[in-house]
């Protein structure tokens, strides 16, 4: 079954706001990572947070991660009308990385 | 560098035919990963693959569905006798090791007429 599900399944902010996405899965795990996925494109990985952090920023992204409640959020501030795409959590606990089901973002101009 | 490299880019095939995906991970790479994703929908893993062996194919039909990854050459799935419902963009995508981020191949769209 899936392991990591993302909340909302689709998301409308006005450019310049903050967007935030979460996911939840339902196994321990080795790290956790986030992924974006331009219409028609292959996925690009953003960032990695291992079991043992909490919290990790890179630019405008922001990844907390609570193990004890299961679940991650990633926040990009100031949003872009770049920033229009699917963003997808991956949970890794053993040899493979299992995809929920994504967030669309949609910035509004 | 060049990043995980898919062929062909798009593919379509009728009914009955075979499909065959080709996947070159990136350089120094020995991990490559197979998925499936329908319009709409997040990605479906189906096989993992290091040189010569299949680690994990839990995700793969039990029929029609065979990927390998040779010692020379790219990682090739095969899915003999194409339904409409194999219709669906495939990505690859390769580590370094088990745990760390992938990465991925711009992916081939499949479509079974």
């Amino acid at each position: 079954s899936q392991q990591g599900e993302e909340d909302p399944q689709a998301l409308s902010i006005q450019e310049g706001e903050n967007a935030t996405m979460n996911c939840s899965y339902k196994t321990s795990i080795n790290n956790l990572q986030w992924y974006r996925q331009n219409s028609g494109r292959g996925l690009v990985h953003l960032i990695l947070i291992r079991s043992n952090e909490r919290e990790k920023h890179s630019g405008r992204l922001r990844v907390t991660l609570d193990t004890s409640k299961k679940s991650s959020s990633l926040l990009i501030t100031a949003s872009r009308a770049a920033d229009t795409a699917s963003y997808f959590c991956a949970t890794n606990g053993g040899d493979k990385i299992i995809f929920g089901k994504g967030t669309r973002l949609h910035i509004l101009p | 560098n060049a990043g995980v490299m898919q062929n062909p880019r798009h593919l379509v095939r009728r009914r009955g035919q075979e499909a065959r995906l080709r996947c070159s991970p990136m350089k120094g790479h020995s991990h490559v990963y197979w998925y499936r994703q329908l319009p709409e929908e997040g990605l479906k893993f189906m096989v993992y693959l290091q040189k010569e062996n299949i680690i994990d194919e839990s995700g793969m039909p039990k029929e029609r569905f065979s990927a390998e990854f040779p010692k020379e050459g790219p990682s090739i799935l095969r899915i003999q006798q194409v339904v409409r419902g194999d219709s669906a963009a495939y990505f690859c995508a390769s580590s370094e090791q088990t745990s760390y981020e992938q990465y991925f191949g711009p992916g081939t769209r499949l479509t079974v007429t």
